[in-house]
């Protein structure tokens, strides 16, 4: 069965401080995607991670792919409030005679920014 | 872009109460997905189509619940009847297998409660 996990569930930062999301899933995968969720909102897309190696990044967000690991990293540079909400990495069911079906979801983490 | 379009998007019924769920996805996307969100298990996937064919429903509670796609622009997720274990937000995303990352994009998503 896929799994995946996220740490932590729930991150209170201070503005202008760096932190580190991580995932990590239970099968090879070579797909991973991160998306946010602010409150009573849908889920918007940030990064799709399509190899080993892969890094993508978008103004404060940095993410980063290690299929040998099976972990993903959601980096945060110099948080700002804007960046609260609850960030989700999803990784892609292959069970599909090697076709991408549906995505696994981790738990996702509730990140809240202070002044 | 409309993006993909859920209807309604909140809906309170009462135990025993048949409920459908609408969902238009993104013009040319041809998967289309059902998942549940809620506190306890996080989002997971009710049912998968592709080309409108249902390829997953594993994820499909009981008899209770069924989906149809009678054509590439349009879904419904049905509960009947229903009960109060039922309430969650349901989301519908769909993605276009021509894109390579396969990305799936989200609705705003339908917040359902049973009471």
């Amino acid at each position: 069965e896929l799994k995946v996990e996220q740490n932590p569930l729930f991150l209170s930062m201070q503005e202008g401080k760096n932190y580190t999301i991580y995932c990590n899933y239970s099968t090879t995968s070579d797909r991973l995607y991160w998306y946010r969720q602010d409150p009573g909102k849908s889920l918007e897309s940030l990064f799709v991670l399509l190899s080993n190696g892969a890094v993508k990044q978008e103004g404060r967000l940095m993410a980063s792919l290690d299929t040998k690991a099976r972990l993903s990293t959601l980096h945060i540079t110099a948080a700002v409030h804007d960046l609260s909400a609850t960030y989700f990495c999803a990784v892609a069911n292959m069970n599909y005679g090697g076709s991408q079906g549906n995505l696994i979801f981790g738990k996702g983490t509730k990140l809240s920014v202070k002044p | 872009d409309a993006g993909v379009i859920q209807s309604p998007r909140h809906e309170v019924t009462e135990m025993g109460q048949e409920v459908t769920l609408r969902c238009k996805p993104i013009s040319g996307h041809n998967s289309l997905f059902w998942y549940r969100q809620t506190m306890m298990r996080g989002l997971e996937l009710l049912i998968y189509f592709n080309n409108n064919v249902p390829i997953d429903d594993s994820g499909m509670p009981e008899d209770r619940f069924s989906a149809k796609m009678p054509n590439a622009s349009f879904s419904t997720l049905k509960i009947q009847p229903s009960e109060p274990r039922d309430s969650a937000v349901y989301f519908c995303a769909s993605r276009d297998e021509r894109d390579f990352t396969d990305t799936q994009y989200f609705g705003p998503g339908t917040r359902l409660t049973v009471l």
